[in-house]
């Protein structure tokens, strides 16, 4: 079974500063990753994706995630936060062998502070 | 604007009613997705449809059924409905069979709330 994990609810930033959430996953193979981002009252938006290749991704309103497959990890960061990058991150995972289903983290809260 | 569109934004019903929410793909795209997201389950998959077909299936529950239509569009049934089926209800969709790779875009959701 495939399982992602955001361990933290809300991430606190300045304005200004670097930003990371995180995200670790489990895949019985390969895993492919996706982070969507969640604004009030929308759907999801796709941010990036790791299928394969090189491990730092580069996705969209600037924000890159890196995959680590010894740590199952794929942290998603910004090198300087923006207020209006407050919003609801999601991770999501897919096993290959399993096409269809992505399975997502409960999500984490970001807000950018002034 | 994913271009996934959704009807209706807004659903208030009763206990034990039936209703069915509706998706659009955008154009081109030959997948459907169907994802519950609530505050204790978080964002949940339930059904995915390929032109036509059922694909792949998960967390839904016996009570709820879809289907996708000749034209793609897509259709979620809801019924003998429960308190704790109140939720927003996202259909996304995707070019494909929905290969792993294959990036999902989300419509804007339907809000279900159940008195």
């Amino acid at each position: 079974a495939q399982s992602v994990a955001q361990p933290e609810d809300q991430v606190n930033v300045a304005e200004g500063n670097p930003l990371t959430v995180k995200c670790t996953y489990s895949v019985s193979g390969n895993p492919y990753l996706f982070w969507y981002v969640q604004y009030p009252n929308r759907g999801l938006q796709f941010l990036l994706k790791y299928i394969t290749g090189d491990n730092l991704v580069k996705g969209s309103y600037g924000f890159e995630a890196e995959f680590n497959k010894s740590q199952t990890s794929f942290h998603l960061k910004k090198p300087s936060a923006l207020v209006s990058d407050s919003a609801l991150y999601f991770c999501a995972v897919r096993d290959p062998s399993n096409a269809g289903k992505s399975t997502f983290g409960d999500g984490t809260t970001l807000t950018v502070k002034p | 604007d994913s271009g996934v569109t959704q009807t209706p934004k807004h659903l208030i019903t009763a206990t034990g009613q039936r209703v069915t929410l509706r998706c659009s793909p955008r154009s081109g795209d030959l997948s459907v997705y169907w994802y519950q997201q609530s505050l204790d389950q978080g964002l949940q998959f339930l059904i995915q449809y390929y032109n036509g077909e059922e694909r792949a299936k998960g967390n839904i529950l016996e009570r709820f059924s879809a289907q996708q239509f000749p034209d793609l569009h897509s259709e979620l049934n809801l019924s003998s409905l429960e308190l704790g089926d109140s939720a927003l209800y996202f259909c996304a969709s995707s070019v494909g069979g929905g290969s792993s790779q294959e990036t999902q875009y989300f419509g804007p959701g339907t809000r279900l709330l159940v008195l």
